[in-house]
């Protein structure tokens, strides 16, 4: 019920589409859902988070489209572009206790 | 305004050495995580303290894992003994006290146990 499952492992994107990551939880317990980037030999930076009182969050390019009955959030990245190029992991936080997906890989190809 | 400072960057070591990772946080953040990164997967908790107190070591393998945070301000981190298991990142994150969500993280410490 910890577990937080998050797809597709990897992505390529073409230069100016969209990039979907796609997250799932178990735990209605969780309240705050976010998003974060890494690139190789750097630590995870946050790019965006929601709660779950509010269905979408939008800043910049990056879009997080919660689904609270379903219990799915998924991040969306317009205009994808190649310096998007990382893995980003979802993450839910419940009772001050981050639980993180196992990333995605993400290449955004010129 | 400094980010999260971790030391050593990378450390290699043989298997049944002891090995200790050092963490200084953003300079006022009470709550300070030690995190376990494997090659292709998320970071899992391994401890987390509120200033000086380990308030969740329930993930820490405490046979052979230590840490400490003195002062409630730096934090280290020790394995004793090294299997060859252990290798993977080791990754500090720090956060503000009360309400606020964003924990930021420093850049990791590569361990690789031979």
């Amino acid at each position: 019920q910890q577990q937080v499952k998050q797809s597709p492992q990897s992505l390529i994107v073409q230069k100016g589409g969209i990039s979907i990551i796609n997250c799932a939880y178990e735990n209605t317990a969780f309240d705050y859902f976010p998003w974060y980037q890494q690139f190789p030999g750097k630590g995870p930076a946050l790019l965006i988070a929601i709660r779950p009182d509010v269905s979408e969050k939008k800043e910049g390019r990056f879009t997080i489209s919660f689904n609270k009955s379903a219990k799915q959030f998924s991040l969306h990245i317009m205009d994808s572009q190649p310096g998007d190029s990382a893995t980003y992991f979802c993450a839910a936080r419940g009772t001050y206790k981050y639980i993180f997906g196992t990333g995605t890989r993400l290449k955004v190809l010129a | 305004e400094a980010g999260v400072v971790q030391s050593p960057r990378y450390k290699i070591i043989e298997k049944k050495q002891p090995v200790a990772f050092w963490c200084n946080p953003i300079s006022g953040h009470n709550t300070l995580y030690w995190y376990l990164q494997n090659l292709g997967q998320g970071p899992e908790l391994l401890i987390r303290y509120e200033n000086e107190e380990a308030v969740d070591d329930s993930q820490l393998p405490k046979d052979r894992f230590s840490a400490e945070r003195l002062k409630g301000v730096d934090s280290t981190l020790k394995i004793q003994p090294a299997e060859l298991g252990d290798s993977a990142v080791y990754l500090c994150a720090s956060k503000s006290g009360g309400d606020t969500d964003t924990q930021y993280f420093g850049p990791g410490t590569r361990l690789t146990v031979l």
